[in-house]
């Protein structure tokens, strides 16, 4: 089965830096890659999604980029602010027939 | 967009009973449904896929006689913790496919077993 490794497991940055996120997968017939955002207690929020026929996709300060090859997709978020504080979870399915395995998750820290 | 209601939101049972969550789709008809379950600090993990009308199909190492899935019709799931045990506390979520690409995911159950 698909086997999603997330990296790091925590990540503290000043605000307005930039934060990235790595993932890899395993399967190579995944084809759907979304990135979720998770506060405590409640129901991880789709913030980017990136198809295996695009490389890279942006959506104002938050970008994704793929690499078919390697089997790594990164998650870049640009000038973070406190809100982006809360845990990230990459994911990779083979369309939503099929279930998403997720990675292990990232809590970022944005310092004031 | 495509909602999935959930409930409860949490439940407190004691242990040795029964709990039953609910997840229906509100504005589509959801064919199949992911159960997921996590703990704290830890990511979600797939406990079954339930299919309208067939039986569930569950991950390695999930006990189907533990967690009763019934996916009866195109609008609702139910997930059953039978004779649940303290260690059955958890948050448990549910989501459902919603076109080709993409899921909608339910508020999740949060259970604590006493």
């Amino acid at each position: 089965g698909e086997n999603v490794e997330q990296h790091p497991s925590t990540l503290s940055v000043q605000e307005g830096d930039s934060a990235v996120i790595k993932c890899t997968y395993s399967d190579s017939a995944s084809n759907y890659f979304p990135w979720y955002k998770q506060e405590l207690g409640k129901r991880p929020q789709l913030i980017i999604d990136i198809r295996s026929n695009v490389g890279e996709k942006k959506d104002q300060r938050i970008a994704v980029t793929l690499n078919k090859t390697a089997k790594h997709f990164s998650l870049h978020i640009t000038e973070t602010q406190p809100e982006d504080s809360a845990v990230y979870f990459c994911a990779a399915s083979k369309g939503s027939d099929y279930k998403l395995s997720f990675g292990a998750g990232t809590t970022v820290t944005v310092r004031a | 967009g495509a909602v999935v209601s959930q409930h409860p939101s949490r439940v407190i049972c004691k242990s040795g009973t029964s709990v039953k969550i609910e997840c229906r789709s509100l504005d589509f008809q959801a064919t199949t449904m992911f159960w997921y379950r996590q703990f704290p600090k830890q990511s979600l993990m797939l406990m079954a896929t339930s299919n309208e009308g067939s039986k569930a199909t569950y991950e390695q190492g999930v006990e189907k006689d533990k967690f009763l899935i019934n996916h009866a019709s195109l609008t609702l799931s139910t997930l059953t913790v039978t004779s649940a045990h303290p260690e059955d506390s958890s948050f448990y979520i549910c989501s459902a496919p919603t076109g080709l690409y993409g899921y909608t995911f339910g508020s999740g159950t949060r259970l604590t077993v006493v």
